[in-house]
């Protein structure tokens, strides 16, 4: 059963501009990872923030964890056409299982 | 370095049918995932395999799934007396253990139960 929840459903956006996606989950978790995905190169995680971080970066991606509202979000910066994709927050609670959301579709028109 | 890789990408079969999906996790990962994907939804666990042995099952939907990994490398994901609910995308992922939880994708085998 699906525990996250991402909002929007759909965002579009032009290159260069900011993109902000929300996840919301129900249960405790270890860590939360935010994975992408497109028809040409299938799932691909982008980062992982553990319970105890609040906030991390990687690149043009900045991911922010809220345990007390059980929510993160993920913003990229910049956007480029080839950030058009699924986006997908995973949440892992105490096995190994990822759990993830419905997904967010981002369309970014060049 | 190799990725994870699925066999066969499409699979069309009958309702009925006994179909065997396939994933060859990358070289020394001990921990691999088999997921489910809906079209328009998110991944659904099935199951994990730690080494040789399944450490969690719990996601399989029902009997008729069966997965093995004889040897702690490649895995099979069986289904048995397919049904047209069972179609979806099958996902394979490794890991180097199930204690390091960033997981590596396979491209899917989508499986189509006519």
């Amino acid at each position: 059963s699906q525990q996250g929840e991402e909002d929007p459903q759909a965002l579009s956006i032009q290159e260069g501009e900011n993109a902000t996606m929300n996840c919301s989950y129900k249960t405790s978790i270890n860590n939360l990872q935010w994975y992408r995905q497109n028809s040409g190169r299938g799932l691909v995680h982008l980062i992982l923030i553990r319970s105890n971080e609040r906030e991390k970066h990687s690149g043009r991606l900045r991911v922010t964890l809220d345990t007390s509202k059980k929510s993160s979000s993920l913003l990229i910066t910049a956007s480029r056409a080839a950030d058009t994709a699924s986006y997908f927050c995973a949440t892992v609670g105490s096995g190994s299982r990822l759990t993830f959301g419905e997904g967010t579709q981002l369309t970014v028109n060049p | 370095g190799a990725g994870v890789s699925q066999t066969p990408s499409n699979k069309v079969t009958e309702k009925g049918k006994y179909v065997e999906l396939r994933c060859d996790p990358i070289s020394g990962h001990t921990a691999l995932y088999w997921y489910r994907q809906s079209l328009g939804q998110g991944p659904e666990f099935l199951i994990y395999f730690q080494g040789t042995g399944a450490a969690d099952d719990s996601g399989l939907p029902n009997d008729r799934f069966f997965a093995v990994r004889p040897e702690g490398s490649v895995s099979t994901l069986k289904i048995q007396r397919t049904e047209r609910g069972d179609s979806a995308v099958y996902l394979c992922a490794s890991s180097l253990s199930d204690r390091i939880n960033e997981q590596f994708f396979g491209p899917g085998t989508r499986l189509t139960v006519l």
